[in-house]
């Protein structure tokens, strides 16, 4: 079945306690976002990658770090998180670029609490 | 600023009746657009994609793009409670993969 995983769905932590989210995509899909949703705020963009080595911020990128070592992983790293990092976080991955259809998947989510 | 606008409800509708959802978006060269639906806490899931001007059909779904007046809009015929959700107009923005999203619009289906 074709999906996007994250891990985990769930997440409370202190502050400054350095935290990864993992994000994997078996489509085989070359472009992958980071998304954080909050109320009122809409989706927004955190970093995207456009294929393995490739990465760049997206709309809101501060206190976040994200690496494209694999094609089928993106883990969001936070280094020393903050309550303001309060979220709601989606990992998509895309499955075309150029010409043709476009269509991004979106993964189940990460609620994080940071306290 | 790229940016996608849509109503943020909510939209109310009788079960059976047509819900007609719009936006407008403002970069002139995005091609692609499309429609996301959104259960509370649950991710979004693409319901129908537009890419070029006219009107797209797909079961009780109808998209309908507009690129002059830069507008969007979906239709959901015989609506049902189960499509209470709040839908996300996305736009592709032009020569990248990043798409800009409204904020949603929430849709309310009553028995």
């Amino acid at each position: 079945e074709a999906q996007v995983t994250q891990n985990p769905r769930y997440l409370i932590t202190v502050t400054g306690k350095k935290l990864t989210v993992t994000c994997s995509q078996n489509m085989n899909h070359e472009y992958m976002s980071w998304y954080r949703q909050d109320p009122g705020l809409g989706l927004r963009q955190i970093y995207y990658s456009m294929n393995v080595e490739v990465t760049d911020k997206g709309d809101v990128p501060e206190g976040y770090k994200v690496s494209r070592k694999e094609k089928r992983n993106f883990p969001l790293i936070l280094e020393s998180p903050s309550p303001n990092q309060t979220s709601l976080y989606f990992c998509a991955s895309t499955n075309s670029l150029c010409g043709g259809t476009y269509e991004q998947y979106f993964g189940p989510g990460t609620r994080l609490t940071v306290t | 600023q790229k940016e996608v606008e849509q109503n943020s409800g909510p939209l109310s509708v009788p079960e059976g009746a047509i819900a007609s959802l719009n936006c407008t978006y403002s970069d002139r060269g995005s091609q692609s657009f499309f429609w996301y639906r959104q259960y509370s806490g649950k991710s979004p899931e693409l319901i129908m994609s537009i890419y070029s001007n006219g009107d797209k059909e797909d079961g009780r779904f109808t998209a309908q793009l507009n690129k002059a007046s830069q507008y969007v809009s979906l239709l959901i015929r015989d609506s049902q409670p189960s499509d209470s959700a709040t839908y996300l107009c996305a736009s592709k923005e032009s020569n990248t993969g990043k798409l800009i999203f409204g904020q949603g619009t929430t849709l309310q289906v009553k028995p």
